[in-house]
């Protein structure tokens, strides 16, 4: 099966201006996941949805972080306007809701500089 | 709150040493644990689980025992492999899965031949 697909790759912005990263999970997996890696540190969790609906977002920087998840299935994440700390990789993860198995699969990351 | 400390790194072994990588955990209720790997160039991928005391997860001759005495979760492989060079994360997670992975800042590993 397709794993967790994720687009762009790498950007790179400068300070103030706005990015907008995609997500596309693994077909049938009704929970998405957004991380941020700092380099150095272990991924932390940005925002968990289950289907369309926000499970947990309380380490979203809302003032400058959204995402939403159209239809349930493809997602987005935006920063606007990005600081120099912004400056991560961005990994997409997803799982089942039901069933044995709740692996998190995760997707190749998008590697953000902000300079 | 949760948290995952794990041995800093980088660890530089030869090829067939024994590796040991240390993960202790701090959390409330009974979390599962995780190990995971990111290769060079890839995504993170599941390398063993452990959803409660003194299970014991193994994959790829990698192993781990969950214990609840000491809240520790250490990754073991009794001969390591160039293959095996990329960096590992300890996690946990309170609800198996479906709920958010509390990451630990990961070891770098790196096997010579």
């Amino acid at each position: 099966e397709a794993g967790v697909a994720q687009s762009p790759r790498y950007k790179i912005i400068e300070k103030r201006q706005s990015v907008a990263f995609w997500c596309n999970p693994i077909s049938g997996h009704a929970t998405l996941y957004w991380y941020q890696q700092i380099l150095g540190q272990g991924p932390k969790l940005l925002i968990q949805f289950q289907n369309n609906g926000v499970v947990d977002d309380s380490q979203l920087p809302k003032d400058r972080f959204s995402a939403e998840r159209l239809k349930g299935v493809d997602s987005t994440l935006k920063i606007q306007p990005a600081k120099l700390e912004d400056s991560a990789v961005y990994l997409c993860a997803s799982s089942l809701s039901s069933g044995i198995s709740y692996e998190q699969y995760f997707g190749p990351g998008t590697r953000l500089t902000v300079t | 709150g949760d948290s995952v400390t794990q041995m800093e790194g980088p660890v530089t072994l030869s090829e067939e040493a024994f590796l040991t990588i240390n993960c202790t955990y701090t959390a409330t209720g009974y979390p599962s644990l995780f190990w995971y790997v990111q290769y060079p160039g890839e995504g993170l991928q599941l390398l063993l689980k452990a959803t409660k005391a003194d299970d014991k997860g193994s994959n790829k001759g990698f192993e781990a025992t969950y214990r609840k005495e000491t809240t520790s979760f250490h990754l073991e492989k009794g001969s390591v492999q160039v293959s095996d060079s990329a960096v590992y994360f300890c996690a946990l997670s309170l609800n198996f899965g479906n709920e958010k992975l509390t990451f630990g800042t990961g070891t770098r590993l790196t096997i010579i031949p």
